[in-house]
C-alpha cells in the first residue's frame, strides 16, 4: 500500500540551526501539507502546497519556515533559526485531489526537539 | 474563532462494548469532517468522513453522525477491540486547498 514516507523520524537541533524535515508524498498525490503536533496538544495544520506553489498557510507558518519540492518526488520544510517552542512532532500528508474531496494521508512524523 | 473540539479528553470502555466518541465544532460553513485515529507515536490515519449533506454515514464497525443544527459530530465504534486504542481527533476542512482543522482529541483505552 502506498505510504508518505518522512526522514528522519528524530531530529536534535539547538536553537538557532537552521533543520529541513524531508518527506516522500505517494507519487500521483497533488497536494501536500505540513502539520505539526506539540506533545499532547492537538494537530495544527502550517501549511499547504499545490502545482509548485504554497496555496495557503496558517499564522504559524512565519517568515522562518519554507517548504519546497526540489524534484518530483520530495517534499520539505526548512525551518531557519529553530527555537525551542518549534519542538514538535511534524507531519506531512499528501492527497490526491486536495482533503475536500479525497482522504489525506499522514507520514509517520519527524520528531523535532530543539535544545 | 473558529475551532473544532471535543467534550471529553479521555474515554474507558470495555472489550467489545460500543463506543461513542463526540466533536463540537464552532464553523458552520464547514462542510467536510473527517475522523482520525492516530496510535502512539504514528501519524494520524483517516477511519471515516461525512460531508455536510449527509447526517449518517457507516463504515467497516464504525459509523459517523453529523447533527448540522447543534454543530455535533460523533465517532461509535462497534464491539470496540484492544486494537481501537488510540487517540481521536475529529477534522474540518477549511480553505480552498483542505488544509485541516483538528479538535484536541480524544484518548480511548480499552479494557480487556
Amino acid at each position: 500500500e502506498p505510504e508518505v514516507t518522512q526522514t528522519p523520524s528524530h531530529q536534535v537541533t539547538q536553537m538557532g540551526q537552521e533543520v529541513i524535515l524531508r518527506c516522500v508524498p505517494i507519487s500521483n498525490h497533488l497536494y501536500f501539507y505540513w502539520y505539526r503536533q506539540i506533545l499532547g496538544q492537538k494537530v495544527e495544520f502550517l501549511v499547504s502546497f499545490y502545482n509548485n506553489e504554497i496555496s495557503e498557510k496558517s499564522e504559524i507558518f512565519d517568515d522562518q519556515f519554507s517548504v519546497e519540492r526540489p524534484d518530483g518526488s520530495n517534499f520539505t520544510l526548512k525551518i531557519r533559526s529553530t527555537k525551542l517552542e518549534d519542538s514538535a512532532m511534524y507531519f506531512c500528508a499528501s492527497s490526491e485531489q486536495g482533503a475536500v474531496n479525497t482522504e489525506a494521508f499522514f507520514g509517520q512524523g519527524t520528531r523535532l526537539t530543539v535544545v | 474563532g473558529e475551532s473544532v473540539g471535543l467534550h471529553l479528553p479521555t474515554l474507558s470502555v470495555q472489550e467489545g462494548d460500543n463506543s461513542i466518541i463526540n466533536c463540537a465544532y464552532s464553523n458552520s460553513a464547514s462542510d467536510y469532517f473527517i475522523w482520525y485515529k492516530q496510535e502512539s507515536g504514528k501519524g494520524p490515519q483517516f477511519i471515516i468522513d461525512i460531508r455536510s449533506n449527509m447526517d449518517k454515514r457507516q463504515g467497516q464497525r464504525v459509523t459517523v453522525l453529523l447533527n448540522k443544527t447543534v454543530k455535533h459530530l460523533s465517532l461509535q465504534i462497534a464491539a470496540t477491540q484492544p486494537g481501537d486504542s488510540a487517540v481521536y481527533f475529529c477534522a474540518e476542512t477549511a480553505g480552498s486547498q483542505g488544509n485541516l482543522i483538528f479538535g484536541k482529541g480524544t484518548k480511548l483505552s480499552v479494557k480487556p
